[in-house]
């Protein structure tokens, strides 16, 4: 099974700021790696696949990157809505796919 | 956009069953494989069973292989997730899930609402 390490699990940022988060694999996943962001209540929605390719109707403030083990997702200028939590998943060796444990990006 | 809506969750004692539902929108249902992801309270994603788009190939998490069943019905645009043996860990927030892709290396797409199971006496 391939274990997602994400980090920090909690990240403070004023509005506008720069956010960045980085997830680890523990083995290679070339670049199968997606992430979502959850907001309170709400189901998880897909931002970014193949490490690097926004989904339909995502902002450019979002960008990935990264292959084998190592991948970030970047979100350039925070705005309110922004403010959630971010999972990162493999989805290269499977089953089982993994999600790595969450990163929370508060208000500063 | 695709919508997936989930029911069938509930409250039900230790051992019970509970046989949860996931509707999908679009008539391109059975080309999709489909997901059972679960979220206890405060907690993360955990990924808990996937079939494939004609069901020939059906996976499960270790935690739930052998006590919950997943299973679709193309012609009604449903998935369903049988879960028998219930017990307090598997107190969560279920979701349904699709992946759209012919090669199976995708992420999963589009989500449902939820359903929350709560296993408590």
């Amino acid at each position: 099974e391939v274990v997602m390490t994400q980090s920090p699990a909690t990240l403070s940022v004023s509005p506008g700021e720069r956010a960045t988060l980085s997830c680890r694999a523990s083995q290679s996943v070339s670049t199968n790696l997606a992430w979502y962001q959850q907001k309170p209540g709400q189901a998880p929605r897909l931002l970014i696949s193949g490490a690097s390719t926004r989904a339909t109707g995502i902002p450019a403030r979002f960008s990935g990157s990264g292959s084998g083990t190592e991948f970030t997702l970047t979100i350039s200028s925070l705005q309110s809505e922004d403010f959630a939590v971010y999972y990162c998943q493999q989805y290269n060796n499977w089953p089982p796919w993994t999600f790595g444990q969450g990163t929370k990006v508060e208000i500063k | 956009e695709v919508q997936l809506v989930e029911s069938g969750g509930g409250l039900v004692e230790p051992g019970g069953s509970l046989r949860l539902s996931c509707e999908v929108s679009e008539s391109t249902f059975s080309t999709y494989s489909m997901n059972w992801v679960r979220q206890a309270p405060g907690k993360g994603l955990e990924w808990v069973s996937s079939i494939s788009d004609n069901s020939g190939n059906i996976f499960y998490a270790a935690s739930v292989k052998g006590r919950f069943t997943v299973s679709r019905d193309n012609a009604k645009k449903s998935l369903y997730l049988q879960m028998n043996s219930l017990r307090a860990e598997d107190t969560a927030v279920y979701y349904c899930a699709s992946r759209i892709c012919s090669t199976g290396v995708c992420p999963f797409a589009y989500w449902g609402q939820g359903t929350l199971v709560t296993v408590s006496s």
